[in-house]
This record gives C-alpha cells, sequence and structure tokens, in this order.
C-alpha cells in the first residue's frame, strides 16, 4: 500500500458528461501528481500541486483542470469527456517541491468513457 | 513527450534466468528512476539513480547509467514468475520544470515458471 488513495477505481460515464476524480496524498507529502495512462500514448504527465499553488504543467487539455485543496487532497475534472479520454489516471505524492525523488502512486481511476 | 524510450518492448524469459531491459533518454537529466507496475495497477518505485551515479544495486535489481550515451538499463537476476510486470523508466530533466517526471511506453515482461 502506497498510502495514496484514489476514488473511484472505476468510472463510466458518456461522451460529453464532466467527471471529477479525487485524490488523498500519502501522510506529509505536500505534492500531488496527475498522470493519465493509455495503451497508444503511454504514461503522460498532466500536471503538479505543490502545498496548494499548481508547480508544473505537462500535457493537460484545456477541457480538464486540477486543484489541491488545503487539507492537500486534490480533484483532477474532466469535463467534455470524448471516446479518447478514455485511460487509467494515476495520482501520485512525493514530499517535496521540486520532486527530485521519488514518488508513490495510487492505484488509479479507469475511466471509460461511451 | 516521451523523454525515456525502454528497450525492448517486450521480453519473455524462464524462471531462473536474467533479465536486461534498455532505456535511452534525449536530455540532460537530474536522475532516473526505474518503476514497476503490475497489470491495471499503481506503478511502484525500484530504484533511483543520481546523474553523478554510474551503478546501483537494490536486491536482485542492478541499474547503470551512461549518461555520456543517455542511457540506462535494468538488470533483474535469477527472476522470479511474481516479476511478471511493466517496467518503466522515468527521467527528470536538468533544470526546467523539476516536476515533470517523464515515462517511457515501459517493457512488459514475462517469466514464465
Amino acid at each position: 500500500d502506497s498510502g495514496v488513495t484514489q476514488t473511484p477505481k472505476h468510472l463510466i460515464t458518456a461522451t460529453g458528461q464532466r467527471v471529477t476524480l479525487r485524490c488523498s496524498p500519502r501522510s506529509g507529502d505536500l505534492s500531488v501528481y496527475w498522470y493519465q495512462q493509455s495503451l497508444d500514448q503511454g504514461l503522460q504527465f498532466l500536471i503538479q500541486y505543490y502545498n496548494g499553488e499548481e508547480r508544473a504543467k505537462g500535457n493537460i487539455l484545456e477541457r480538464f483542470s486540477a486543484q489541491q485543496f488545503p487539507d492537500l487532497h486534490s480533484e483532477l475534472n474532466l469535463s467534455s469527456l470524448e471516446l479518447g479520454d478514455s485511460a487509467l489516471y494515476f495520482c501520485a505524492s512525493s514530499v517535496s517541491r521540486t520532486g527530485s525523488e521519488k514518488l508513490f502512486f495510487g492505484s488509479g481511476t479507469q475511466l471509460s468513457v461511451l | 513527450s516521451q523523454q525515456g524510450e525502454e528497450d525492448p518492448q517486450a521480453l519473455s524469459i524462464q524462471e531462473g534466468e536474467n533479465a536486461t531491459m534498455n532505456c535511452s533518454y534525449k536530455t540532460s537529466i537530474n536522475n532516473l528512476q526505474w518503476y514497476r507496475q503490475n497489470s491495471g495497477r499503481g506503478l511502484v518505485h525500484l530504484i533511483l539513480i543520481r546523474s553523478n551515479e554510474r551503478e546501483k544495486h537494490s536486491g536482485r535489481l542492478r541499474v547503470t547509467l551512461d549518461t555520456s550515451k543517455k542511457s540506462s538499463s535494468l538488470l533483474i537476476t535469477a527472476s522470479r514468475a511474481a516479476d511478471t510486470a511493466s517496467y518503466f523508466c522515468a527521467t527528470r530533466a536538468a533544470g526546467g520544470s523539476q516536476g515533470n517526471l517523464i515515462f517511457g511506453k515501459g517493457t512488459k515482461l514475462s517469466v514464465k515458471p
């Protein structure tokens, strides 16, 4: 058990809908990272938050947004969903701002857009 | 875009054999990490090697890093069926956006009992 909790584990929705994925980092970790894993694109970095503030941005679509709350949990919001958004979404956490050490991953949310 | 590329994409061996996976990357790095993923599960960190290190060991794992060739290798010795998983290298670029750990597409290892 990595100590990173992601909910829900599975999500099935329709095109055009909006969903929210939730992540609770390991106790004491201030950084939260979101990754998307699909068969064709592999593991893509989306965004990082550190202590409530956006720290780094990757290949995150404009239809997607995220935030980190004062209790350090994070939410990833995906809107106007398309079939191609079907993927496994991972949250990871680390202690530092730079993330120069290892990441601890949650077990992921499997999103299916029908 | 992918920073690291693993080779081979898939590897099938017998239990007890050694497994070697390679990773090449494009830019200067701060460190290189290897992760393991069991089917559909979260990634688990295996080992981290810094840019000023050439070799590192952890149990049955041996990682080498050649910054002049921008490549790394992961060796799993005396493999077990439980080692069946996908293995990813991940690099953190030197300078720039420090929060951005970039993963390769992985090597799928199958260890047959």
